[in-house]
C-alpha cells in the first residue's frame, strides 16, 4: 500500500538550532514529493516540493528538504531555527500514476522551538 | 499561487442537521478537492469536485453523505449531511493544476472547523 511516514510526533529544537523533520515514503515509481506547514487555526500553506532534478530543494522561509530516493526519504531541514516557526508539519506524496487528487498525507510532525 | 476563502470558518451543529461549506478562489482553476482533518490526525481526501459533472469520491466517502457541487472554475460548495459528532472534523478546500504547467501542488483553503454535538 502507499504511505506516507512521518516517525516523530514532536520536534523539539532550540532556536537558532538546526532543525530535521523526518519522513519516509513508500510508493512504487517515481513521487511527487511536498511539505505542507500548518499554523494554529490556518490552513496548510505549501512550502516547498520535488518532482525532478536537484536532491536538495528550497523552498519558503528558509527552508530545504532533501530527496534520497536509495532511502525513500524527504527530509525537511532548515539551518537555523525560529520561535515562529513552531508549527504542525505535514509530508505528503503524490504517486506518479495518481494524478492531481492523489495526495497522500503523512500523519504530521509537531515543531517546538524554544527560546 | 491563488486566494482561497471559505465559509463559514466554523460552525455548531446539532446532530442530524445538515452544513454547506462554501470555496471560493480568485482565479479560475482546473481542480479543485474536499479534505477532511479529523482531530489530531491527518488529512483525508473525500472527493475531487469537477466542474458541470459529478465528483469523484474517494473510498469511505458517499455521495449522500457529502454531496458535492462545482457550479463554476471558481466555486464549489461540500455538504456535510445528517450530521453526528463522528463528523466533528476541518473541512478543508484545495485547488491544484495552477500555472505553470506541471506546478503539481495543491493550494489549501483556511478550513471550516465543524462541531457536531
Amino acid at each position: 500500500a502507499q504511505s506516507v511516514a512521518q516517525p516523530e510526533d514532536q520536534v523539539n529544537v532550540a532556536e537558532g538550532n538546526p532543525l530535521t523533520v523526518k519522513c519516509t515514503y513508500s510508493v512504487s515509481g517515481n513521487p511527487y514529493l511536498f511539505w505542507y506547514v500548518q499554523y494554529p487555526n490556518r490552513g496548510l500553506q505549501f512550502l516547498l516540493k520535488y518532482i525532478t532534478g536537484d536532491n536538495l530543494v528550497k523552498g519558503s522561509y528558509g527552508f530545504e528538504a532533501e530527496f534520497n530516493k536509495s532511502q525513500t526519504s524527504f527530509h525537511l531541514k532548515k539551518p537555523s531555527a525560529l520561535v515562529s516557526d513552531s508549527a504542525l508539519y505535514f509530508c505528503a506524496v503524490r504517486p506518479p500514476s495518481g494524478g492531481y487528487n492523489k495526495l497522500i498525507f503523512g500523519a504530521g510532525t509537531r515543531l517546538a522551538v524554544h527560546p | 499561487s491563488a486566494v482561497i476563502s471559505q465559509k463559514p470558518s466554523r460552525d455548531i451543529c446539532q446532530r442530524g442537521t445538515s452544513l454547506t461549506i462554501q470555496c471560493q478562489v480568485d482565479s479560475q482553476v482546473t481542480m479543485m478537492f474536499w479534505y477532511r482533518q479529523q482531530p489530531g490526525q491527518s488529512l483525508t481526501l473525500i472527493a475531487t469536485a469537477n466542474q458541470g459533472s459529478e465528483a469523484t469520491y474517494e473510498s469511505g466517502f458517499v455521495i449522500d453523505k457529502f454531496p458535492i457541487s462545482r457550479p463554476n472554475l471558481t466555486f464549489s460548495t461540500l455538504t456535510v449531511s445528517n450530521m453526528s459528532p463522528e463528523d466533528s472534523s476541518i473541512y478543508l478546500c484545495s485547488v491544484g493544476g495552477l500555472a505553470p504547467r506541471g506546478s503539481y501542488e495543491q493550494y489549501f483553503g483556511p478550513g471550516t472547523r465543524l462541531t457536531v454535538t
